[in-house]
């Protein structure tokens, strides 16, 4: 059974720094793997969308990464900003269904 | 486009009473989805649409029901609403693509409490 696991569940950080957000899921063979971003309250916003040919996407200042064979994926944050806040779900899909399986999620505070 | 739409966006319901959440897209998206997302967790599948007339169960179908009648339209029927069901709970829609799914569009959510 897919288990996909987000580590830290939340982390503090200065405005203006780099960031990492971490996943992991524990069978490699996936179709794709989805980064959101959800704001309190609010539905999700996909961010990016990497396919298992893949090995990572860029959008703007965020770029996430693939890597199969050790089941992980990373999101980078650059120059973060206090806008940055929310939180970020990561969540795989490893059937045709498109049924997606979603990390815990970690909470992204950028201070002032 | 409205993308997609969820009615109610918040709902107070007595054990035992049965309510209809509803969901409407208007991307024309084949596949459908409902999650529930409890406190401080991910999202959990509860079923799921291929298209109309085609609905499969995820991993949390217990207590709930679907029909998938159009394109647009995938209403959630709880029947007997019990305190473990309350939730947020998030419709989501995609389009199939070689080798699985696109992107998923996610509604605004609708916040449920049974008491």
């Amino acid at each position: 059974k897919q288990e996909v696991t987000q580590i830290p569940a939340a982390l503090s950080v200065p405005e203006g720094e780099n960031l990492v957000l971490n996943c992991s899921f524990t069978d490699s063979a996936i179709y794709n793997l989805q980064w959101f971003r959800q704001d309190p309250g609010k539905g999700l916003t996909s961010l990016l969308l990497i396919q298992s040919s893949q090995r990572e996407q860029t959008s703007g200042r965020l770029n996430a990464s693939l890597d199969k064979s050790s089941g992980r994926s990373t999101l980078y944050i650059a120059a973060s900003q206090p806008g940055d806040s929310a939180t970020y779900l990561c969540a795989v899909n490893d059937n045709q269904g498109g049924k997606l399986i979603f990390g815990q999620g970690t909470e992204l505070s950028v201070k002032p | 486009n409205a993308g997609v739409t969820q009615t109610p966006k918040f709902r107070i319901l007595k054990i035992g009473q049965s309510m209809t959440l509803q969901c409407t897209q208007d991307m024309n998206h084949n596949y459908m989805y409902w999650y529930r997302q409890d406190p401080g967790m991910g999202l959990k599948l509860i079923y799921y649409s291929v298209g109309a007339g085609i609905t499969d169960k995820g991993e949390v179908p217990n207590g709930y029901n679907v029909s998938r009648s159009t394109t647009e339209d995938f209403p959630l029927r709880l029947e007997l609403a019990a305190p473990s069901q309350t939730s947020v709970y998030f419709c989501a829609s995609s389009l199939p693509i070689a080798g699985g799914t696109d992107t998923q569009y996610f509604g605004p959510g609708t916040r449920l409490t049974v008491l």
